[in-house]
């Protein structure tokens, strides 16, 4: 199993550009979530999934839209972005309310 | 509202020296799950217990032990004899259910750089 994967691992944007970071577990989680780790802090949620075609905001998801089509992927969007997102971007997936297992994460810069 | 405080910013040792990592918490649920991850350098989470309200058992993996105290709302880690690859930073986190999804709420975390 490859666990959770995510892409890309690096990532510089301009002010105003939109991308959307991927992510993808392989071991048939119904539960997935996005957070950002800003320097010297520790994690925020973002969004989560409690399942394919749910999904619900954590604490800080403006600027960030998700969809969850199957229960593999659970891709995060930002549509204009701005400085202030510049962070390392997590997600994580979960069986029910089980421990939740990390990606390697994304570092992306906003310029 | 849930709330992790590791009042530790950074701790330094030297090797073989014991290190304890304080965490503690504040919830209103009674049923929580406490837990801790470590981010080496590389950048990476890594998962390291997982531990149930009702359960107040101390454990210990290896050099890794944990103290868990409900009346003082503590999650203590522990590393004895530490060495240079246990230098990263230390995440305690704290279960929160809402929305029927179980939702951590982090610490900032403790970087601890253990020294030959």
């Amino acid at each position: 199993n490859a666990g959770v994967t995510q892409t890309p691992k690096f990532r510089i944007l301009k002010i105003g550009q939109s991308m959307t970071l991927q992510c993808t577990q392989d071991m048939n989680h119904n539960y997935m979530y996005w957070y950002r780790q800003d320097p010297g802090m520790g994690l925020k949620l973002i969004y989560y999934s409690v399942g394919a075609g749910i999904t619900d905001k954590g604490e800080v998801p403006n600027g960030y839209n998700v969809s969850r089509s199957t229960t593999e992927d659970f891709p995060l969007r930002l549509e204009l972005a701005a400085p202030s997102q510049t962070s390392v971007y997590f997600c994580a997936s979960s069986y029910s309310r089980d421990t939740q297992y990390f990606g390697p994460g994304t570092r992306l810069t906003v310029l | 509202a849930q709330k992790v405080t590791q009042a530790q910013t950074e701790i330094s040792v030297v090797e073989k020296e014991d290190v304890t990592l304080d965490c503690v918490y504040e919830t209103r649920d009674t049923t929580y799950y406490l837990f801790w991850y470590k981010q080496p350098p590389s950048g990476e989470l890594v998962f390291l217990i997982r531990r149930n309200s009702f359960d107040e058992q101390n454990e210990i993996s290896g050099r890794y032990s944990w103290n868990f105290q409900k009346s003082t709302s503590s999650f203590n880690f522990t590393i004895t004899a530490s060495q240079v690859v246990d230098s990263a930073v230390y995440f305690c986190a704290l279960s929160e259910t809402q929305g029927g999804s179980e939702k951590l709420v982090f610490g900032k975390g403790t970087k601890l750089t253990v020294n030959p």
